[in-house]
């Protein structure tokens, strides 16, 4: 059974400084995602990896996937207060597995 | 392009009730996915409905269910409802399976 795990699970930080969000899976799989939630709102995509080595940039934040060791990282450059909401990593094999959520609070 | 939409938005049911929640994607995607979002579970997979044929189910009891029609709406059902189901409910489109766009979701609290 696929099983994803997130971490840090909650994450304080200060504006412009840079941090890691891990998201580590158990088994292969097609396609890992990436999804920001501000509170009481939907999901928001942000990134879709596909392949081992793939590496995506959006701003501040870069996704990147290692098939190999089942890591996905979420890179966060010199935040902002804009940046705080929860993220989610999402692993797909058969159905889409969700990581339990990294809430980032940065702080002005 | 319209996003996902999600009927209603907000549901106040009784214990023992039963209610269904609607979910229209995105044009042209086929392909429809209902989650369960709680504190304490996350956020949880029900099922994918894709050309009015339910191509992956989650670990849920029997009494949700769901349907999608010729037009790729799709509704989820849920009977014999219980405190614990109270949740936000997403549903998500997407084209082939491939990016999901989610929709604002309906919040169900049981009483």
């Amino acid at each position: 059974e696929l099983k994803v795990e997130q971490n840090p699970l909650f994450l304080s930080m200060q504006e412009g400084k840079n941090y890691t969000i891990y998201c580590n899976y158990s088994t292969t799989s097609d396609r890992l995602y990436w999804y920001r939630q501000d509170p009481g709102k939907s999901l928001e995509s942000l990134f879709v990896l596909l392949s081992n080595g793939a590496v995506k940039q959006e701003g501040r934040l870069m996704a990147s996937l290692d098939t190999k060791a089942r890591l996905s990282t979420l890179h966060i450059t010199a935040a902002v207060h804009d940046l705080s909401a929860t993220y989610f990593c999402a692993v797909e094999n058969d159905k889409i597995i969700f990581g339990k959520g990294t809430r980032l609070h940065i702080l002005p | 392009k319209a996003g996902v939409t999600q009927t209603p938005r907000y549901l106040i049911k009784t214990r023992g009730q039963q209610v269904t929640l609607s979910c229209s994607p995105i044009s042209g995607h086929r392909s429809v996915s209902w989650y369960q979002q709680t504190p304490g579970q996350g956020l949880q997979f029900l099922f994918e409905y894709f050309s009015e044929t339910q191509r992956n189910k989650g670990n849920f009891p029997g009494r949700f269910s769901g349907r999608q029609f010729s037009n790729s709406r799709s509704e989820m059902n849920v009977s014999t409802l219980e405190l614990g189901d109270s949740a936000l409910y997403l549903c998500a489109s997407s084209h082939s399976g491939y990016e999901q766009y989610f929709g604002p979701g309906t919040r169900l609290t049981v009483t």
